[in-house]
């Protein structure tokens, strides 16, 4: 079955330092490839993609995401974490047609 | 150009009752899915439909409908409520194109149903 693992409910980082958050994927087809992120009471906004264009992908708010074929992951990464960038971030994948996976969620947490 | 609104935004009903909840996509959207989002289960897929016809579906019980109408507007019905039920049901468009990658799911804010 096609899923979407992010390894890590909660992170918590100082502020200034690096953000991982980690995903992988279960497909032998590299499929197209997403970051989203919720703020509390919204819906998702869309971070990234990554559509076999390049493998590293750049986002909004300075984050990014490298797709590793070998690894089959894509995790999402920021160098400087800020207070704003604290909220639950979702991994998702899509194969043909337009059924989207999700991932289960990470927290992020930005420590002063 | 104007995002995708989702009403009402929170509601309130009790065990047994029905609930309607409706979807407003992106101009120029024909797809619309429905998810269900708890802190136990996280996202689930509900379904999606594309030009009024349902598409993809996900793992929930018959009480949980649908529907689409012809300007892609979409509206979908929880009956026979369940405490269960309350959640946080996410509402996208996306283009619908499948072999696109430009195919992004675009969010509303959300419909936060509590069921008492």
């Amino acid at each position: 079955a096609q899923s979407v693992t992010q390894l890590g409910s909660h992170v918590s980082v100082s502020e200034g330092a690096l953000v991982l958050l980690r995903c992988n994927y279960s497909s032998s087809v590299p499929p197209y490839l997403f970051w989203y992120v919720q703020y509390p009471n919204q819906g998702l906004q869309l971070l990234l993609k990554y559509t076999s264009a390049a493998t590293l992908v750049k986002g909004i708010n300075g984050f990014e995401a490298e797709f590793k074929k070998s690894e089959t992951s894509f995790h999402l990464t920021k160098p400087s974490a800020h207070m704003s960038d604290a909220a639950e971030y979702f991994c998702a994948v899509r194969y043909n047609f337009n059924k989207f996976y999700f991932g289960s969620g990470t927290k992020l947490n930005v420590k002063p | 150009k104007a995002g995708v609104t989702q009403t009402p935004r929170y509601l309130i009903k009790t065990r047994g009752q029905q609930v309607t909840l409706s979807c407003s996509p992106i101009s120029g959207h024909r797809s619309v899915s429905w998810y269900q989002q708890t802190p136990g289960q996280g996202l689930q897929f509900l379904f999606e439909y594309f030009s009024e016809t349902q598409r993809n579906k996900g793992n929930f019980p018959g009480r949980f409908s649908g529907r689409q109408f012809s300007n892609s507007r979409s509206e979908m019905n929880v009956s026979t409520l369940e405490l269960g039920d309350s959640a946080l049901y996410l509402c996208a468009s996306s283009s619908g194109t499948t072999s696109s990658g430009a195919n992004v799911l675009t969010f509303g804010a959300g419909s936060r149903l509590t069921v008492l």
